[in-house]
């Protein structure tokens, strides 16, 4: 199992541009979130999905937008980057509300200028 | 969920005991401590959770005060590769099923050869 992925790595994007970050996992978990990242700090949760077609945000959604069309895949999307959006997106699953285990991707390095 | 509080830093020499501490005072009865790390910048991993009664796994072992206001992670035999931020996470389980993890700045630990 290749576990949680995550596409680019590394990403620079202009102020007002617009860009999906992908995730995707192959354990068949129900349950997947979107954690940004800033320097020093801990992991914020942005949005949340407890199943395809199902989504929820989390601390910090404003500027971000999700989907989960397949139980695999649940990208997310900045419409209008902006500097504050600058950080490090992680991607996580978990089987269920009960597995007490999140499974993160290696994350995605984003920077707006 | 109620808050966490740990140091900030701390060292440990190979081959020791790494005991980090955490405080959560304000914990709930229904409320789990769960504990991950971050090695330099990877996702977040799992170690190890409990409710009240102490637990072990290969990673480490969870010891938890019998008031549960606090409990402390232990990594038996330190190794360099266990340098990492250390997340103590208080967390109830949701009826909705928002696994949301809160992270906090966690204990840097540092391990010296």
């Amino acid at each position: 199992n290749a576990g949680v992925t995550q596409t680019p790595k590394f990403r620079i994007l202009k102020i007002g541009q617009s860009m999906t970050l992908q995730c995707t996992q192959d354990m068949n978990h129900n349950y997947m979130y979107w954690y940004r990242q800033d320097p020093g700090m801990g992991l914020k949760l942005i949005y949340y999905s407890v199943g395809a077609g199902i989504t929820d945000k989390g601390e910090v959604p404003n500027g971000y937008n999700v989907s989960r069309s397949t139980t695999e895949d649940f990208p997310l999307r900045l419409e209008l980057a902006a500097p504050s959006q600058t950080s490090v997106y992680f991607c996580a699953s978990s089987y269920s509300r009960r597995a007490p285990e999140q499974f993160f991707g290696p994350g995605t390095r984003l920077t707006v200028l | 969920d109620a808050k966490t509080t740990q140091p900030p830093s701390m060292d440990c020499a190979e081959g020791r005991a790494a005991n980090l501490p955490c405080n959560h005072s304000t914990i709930s009865g229904n409320e789990y401590v769960y504990w991950y790390r971050q090695i330099h910048s990877q996702g977040p991993q799992y170690i190890i959770h409990g409710l009240k009664n102490n637990e072990t796994n290969e990673m480490a072992s969870l010891i938890i005060t019998e008031d549960r206001k606090s409990s402390t992670l232990i990594l038996p035999h330190a190794t360099l590769r266990d340098t990492a931020v250390y997340y103590c996470i208080v967390r109830v389980e949701s009826n909705f099923g928002n696994e949301k993890l809160t992270f906090g700045t966690g204990t840097r630990l540092t391990i010296i050869p």
